[in-house]
């Protein structure tokens, strides 16, 4: 079964700073990768996602993720935070084939955006 | 399209109640997921069905909740009876061809039993 980690529970930075939030998975074949966004009282949206091909990937609100095998991890980063960024942001695994088509989510990162 | 919705948004019961949750997938979405997100467990998953049917209910409580999809655009989650425990946010989400395109959440459902 796969697994998500998301080791950092709470991240706070600087506006206009640079934000990477770690996500390493266990899966046992090339898994399928998101990330979706919280913002508080909401639904989760997604960011992203990675099926196959080109390891780095492109998102909404100027995100991107990089999918490196040899790491399992799929780290979110983006190049400068804006105060609207400040929200919960969940990792995702999904199984490829078979089993049960399901998403297996972190338990999140909380990112703080200080002015 | 108006997305996954839920009602209702807040639910307030007393212990041993029974409690309805509602969802409408996104039209022509043929998978529905059930998720319940706490503090402690973060997000997890209660059921999913394809094309209507149950296709892994593994994570939910047999004894007291209870999942149907009468039909494509309609699914309910019913908790009898409700306990404090089960006080969380319940997400729907669907799908188009499963896991492989991602979810649309909806907004979800606070529930507090008290």
């Amino acid at each position: 079964a796969q697994s998500v980690t998301q080791p950092d529970i709470h991240i706070t930075v600087s506006e206009g700073a640079s934000l990477e939030l770690r996500c390493n998975y266990s899966y046992g074949a090339t898994p399928y990768l998101f990330w979706y966004v919280q913002s508080p009282g909401q639904g989760l949206q997604l960011l992203l996602k990675y099926f196959s091909g080109d390891t780095l990937v492109q998102g909404i609100k100027g995100f991107e993720a990089e999918f490196k095998r040899s790491q399992s991890s799929f780290n979110l980063r983006k190049p400068s935070v804006h105060w609207s960024d400040a929200a919960e942001y969940f990792c995702a695994v999904g199984a490829r084939r078979g089993g049960s088509e399901k998403l297996v989510f972190g338990k999140g990162t909380k990112l703080t955006v200080n002015p | 399209d108006a997305g996954v919705i839920q009602s209702p948004r807040h639910e307030v019961t007393e212990m041993g109640q029974e409690v309805t949750l509602r969802c409408k997938p996104i039209s022509g979405h043929d998978y529905l997921f059930w998720y319940r997100q706490t503090m402690m467990q973060g997000l997890e998953l209660l059921v999913y069905f394809n094309n209507k049917a149950v296709m892994d209910d593994s994570g939910m409580p047999k004894d007291r909740f209870s999942a149907k999809m009468p039909n494509a655009s309609f699914s309910t989650l019913k908790i009898q009876p409700s306990e404090p425990r089960d006080s969380a946010v319940y997400f729907c989400a669907s799908s188009f061809g499963a896991a492989f395109y991602g979810y649309t959440f909806g907004s979800g459902t606070r529930l507090t039993v008290v």
